[in-house]
């Protein structure tokens, strides 16, 4: 069955370093990647979309990577700040794309220290 | 940007009560939505696809019986637990594909906690 893990529960850095991620997937072949913020009580809030032919993408401070081979990608967040903490969602389509169902991981915590 | 919202935004209530959350997007049509639950630390899970004019799809094990999905016109979906128990208890959150956009991006509203007694 399809299956999507980030590694980490949880991520503590220091203020103004890069944050990490990283979002594994397995039996399954998506033809695009999502990464949400998520903060508590709240919904996700959209970030960025990574497809299936495109190796990086940037936004601001925001930087993904997506191997296909390696079945992973990378979310990373340079000159990292406090107000960067949340949770981290990756999410794959699931029905390739045509109705834009998604699977969700568990996330990842992510808390900036000043 | 597309705004999604959420009514209400938390509620209590009696076991074996009903309950209405109601899912509204703001500023685009949205043809499909779709509904999650989230228990604390773990990911969205997808109970049902819901296409405006027509029955929604649930998700295995979702019982459809129990969690009545409504969506009526393009910018609104209602979500009703029927006959609530403690083990409803949970994080419900919607969210709105907007069409026009590609690939499909999904828009969350802000979520709604509901508390069963």
């Amino acid at each position: 069955s399809q299956k999507i893990e980030q590694n980490s529960e949880a991520l503590n850095i220091q203020e103004g370093k890069t944050a990490t991620l990283t979002c594994n997937y397995t039996n399954y072949s998506p033809a695009y990647l999502q990464w949400y913020r998520q903060d508590p009580g709240r919904g996700p809030v959209f970030l960025l979309l990574i497809r299936e032919n495109e190796k990086e993408k940037r936004k601001e401070r925001l930087k993904v990577t997506f191997d296909t081979t390696l079945k992973q990608s990378l979310f990373h967040i340079t000159a990292s700040q406090p107000a960067d903490s949340a949770t981290y969602l990756c999410a794959l389509d699931k029905g390739g794309g045509s109705q834009g169902n998604l699977i969700f991981g568990k996330g990842t915590k992510l808390s900036v220290k000043p | 940007g597309a705004v999604v919202s959420q009514h209400p935004s938390w509620v209590i209530c009696k076991s074996g009560t009903s309950v209405k959350i109601e899912c509204r997007s703001l500023d685009f049509q949205a043809t499909t939505m779709f509904w999650y639950r989230q228990f604390p630390k773990q990911s969205l899970m997808l109970m049902a696809t819901s296409n405006e004019g027509s029955k929604a799809t649930y998700e295995q094990g979702v019982e459809k019986d129990k969690f009545l999905i409504n969506h009526a016109s393009l910018t609104l979906s209602t979500l009703t637990v029927t006959s609530a128990h403690p083990e409803d208890s949970s994080f419900y959150i919607c969210s709105a594909r907007d069409a026009t956009s590609r690939p499909d991006t999904q828009y969350f509203g802000p979520g709604t906690r509901l508390t069963v007694l």
